[in-house]
């Protein structure tokens, strides 16, 4: 079993649709990040939460943080094309140790 | 920001050879730097943790033998494959981070094929 649950695996959706990505856990963890990565590139870090029910924003990415510091959530407003990647989240459950979801694979269909 | 390179990325190999992964911190030193295992359209699988001056802390289920960790610098970590098989073709990646279990910098990946 995976420390950390992230859901859908797949999401295959239209331009201009909303949608929801969940990375959940049974452990409290001091942080989440979340990474996106392109095929044949590493990941590339797009927000670390930090405080329980921390909410940020990246243009059209909104992310929460569990207020029990345990599930966290990634939401992308009007998708589009470019949005097409592998989705992570990443969390340290010991300290300098940082692993993964088992990420979630976005298609943004023109 | 804290850029982290990785070389070569890609290379391909005869079965039995060993190959040698390079991982840079080039702006900042890095006493710790991490090695992730990726197959297709999976996640990143943490292989073993670098640690400057010491031994390598590896995952269960990663051969230490199989997969050599140098990190004799602040900036750099080597992860060597050794008597390379085709079933360890994968991409390899390599972080590292100024910034402890708040974010962390990833190199772009080493694709390695063995025939």
């Amino acid at each position: 079993t995976q420390l950390l649950e992230q859901s859908p695996q797949f999401l295959s959706i239209q331009e201009g649709e909303n949608l929801t990505v969940y990375c959940n856990s049974s452990s409290v963890f001091s942080s989440l990040q979340w990474y996106r990565q392109e095929p044949g590139e590493g990941p590339v870090l797009l927000v670390t939460v930090v405080t329980g029910g921390e909410v940020k924003k990246l243009k059209r990415l909104t992310f929460q943080f569990g207020d029990a510091r345990k599930d966290s959530s990634l939401h992308i407003t009007a998708a589009q094309t470019g949005d097409t990647g592998l989705y992570l989240c990443a969390g340290s459950p010991h300290r300098n140790k940082l692993v993964f979801g088992a990420g979630t694979i976005l298609r943004v269909k023109s | 920001g804290a850029v982290v390179s990785q070389h070569p990325s890609r290379v391909i190999c005869k079965s039995g050879t060993s190959v040698k992964i390079e991982c840079r911190s080039l702006d900042f030193q890095a006493t710790t730097m991490f090695w992730y295992r990726q197959f297709p359209k999976q996640s990143l699988m943490l292989m073993a943790t670098s640690n400057e001056g010491s031994k390598a802390t590896y995952e269960q289920g990663v051969e230490k033998d199989k997969f050599l960790i140098n990190h004799a610098s602040l900036t750099l970590s080597t992860l060597t494959v050794t008597s390379a098989h085709p079933e360890d073709s994968s991409f390899y990646i390599c972080s590292a981070g100024d910034r402890g279990p708040y974010g962390y910098t990833f190199g772009s990946g080493t694709r390695l094929t063995v025939v």
